[in-house]
């Protein structure tokens, strides 16, 4: 089976930096996905770690370390419109087919002026 | 740039009627899945359908789910007879294929409240 744990909710302000973490107990795993997905809208991809270590994208960052069972998603220079709620999903190596997302409930990121 | 498409954004049905949540994936795109999200809570992955059959499914995707690809383009959801616990909303993705990190692309989803 899967757990995943993430923080309900966290806020920061315009302009900084935050830090969110994602934390799993995976039965197989086999790449962890970041999404965000604003209120009511879908979810949308941000980055993809299957390695240890960071993989950076512009203003957003994400780590792995697989022998911890532990991601982030690093956010720098805050904007007012990254206010949504940022998702953390594992692919299971022993899916059938190993393309079933597990997701965290998710992390919503209230950014303040 | 391409996108998963989904119709209707909205549907309001009566418990105990049949609906069909339809999702048009990516063009070039192989895998196709459905998840659904109930509100104010986590997305969970339904189905999963590769090579027109069903590649893996979850406990949620039980005998009042079906799905289909009737054309070259569409992929549907059925749910044969909606119960008020099916309201939440229905997420359709797909993504190329599905290997080491291939990303699953989400459509805008259908809200589906069942009264």
């Amino acid at each position: 089976g899967q757990n995943i744990d993430q923080p309900t909710e966290m806020t920061a302000t315009e302009g900084a930096i935050v830090q969110i973490n994602c934390t799993y107990q995976t039965s197989g795993f086999n790449g962890l996905f970041w999404y965000q997905q604003h209120a009511g809208e879908a979810p949308t991809f941000l980055s993809y770690n299957v390695l240890d270590g960071l993989e950076e994208k512009g203003r957003f960052s994400s780590f792995l370390s697989r022998s911890k069972g532990y991601s982030y998603l690093l956010l720098k220079e805050l904007q007012m419109k990254d206010s949504a709620s940022y998702l953390c999903a594992v692919r299971d190596s022993l899916s059938n087919a190993g393309n079933m997302l597990t997701f965290g409930g998710g992390t919503r990121l209230m950014v303040k002026p | 740039e391409p996108e998963v498409t989904q119709t209707p954004s909205h549907q309001v049905t009566q418990m105990g009627q049949e609906v069909i949540l339809r999702c048009v994936p990516i063009s070039n795109h192989l895998y196709f899945y459905w998840y659904r999200q109930i509100l104010g809570q986590k997305v969970e992955f339904l189905v999963s359908f590769y090579n027109n059959e069903i590649s893996e499914k979850s406990e949620i995707f039980d005998d009042q789910f079906s799905v289909e690809r009737p054309d070259g383009s569409n992929f549907t959801l059925k749910i044969r007879s909606t119960k008020l616990e099916d309201s939440a909303m229905y997420f359709c993705a797909s993504s190329l294929t599905s290997g080491d990190g291939e990303t699953q692309y989400f459509g805008p989803g259908t809200r589906l409240l069942v009264l």
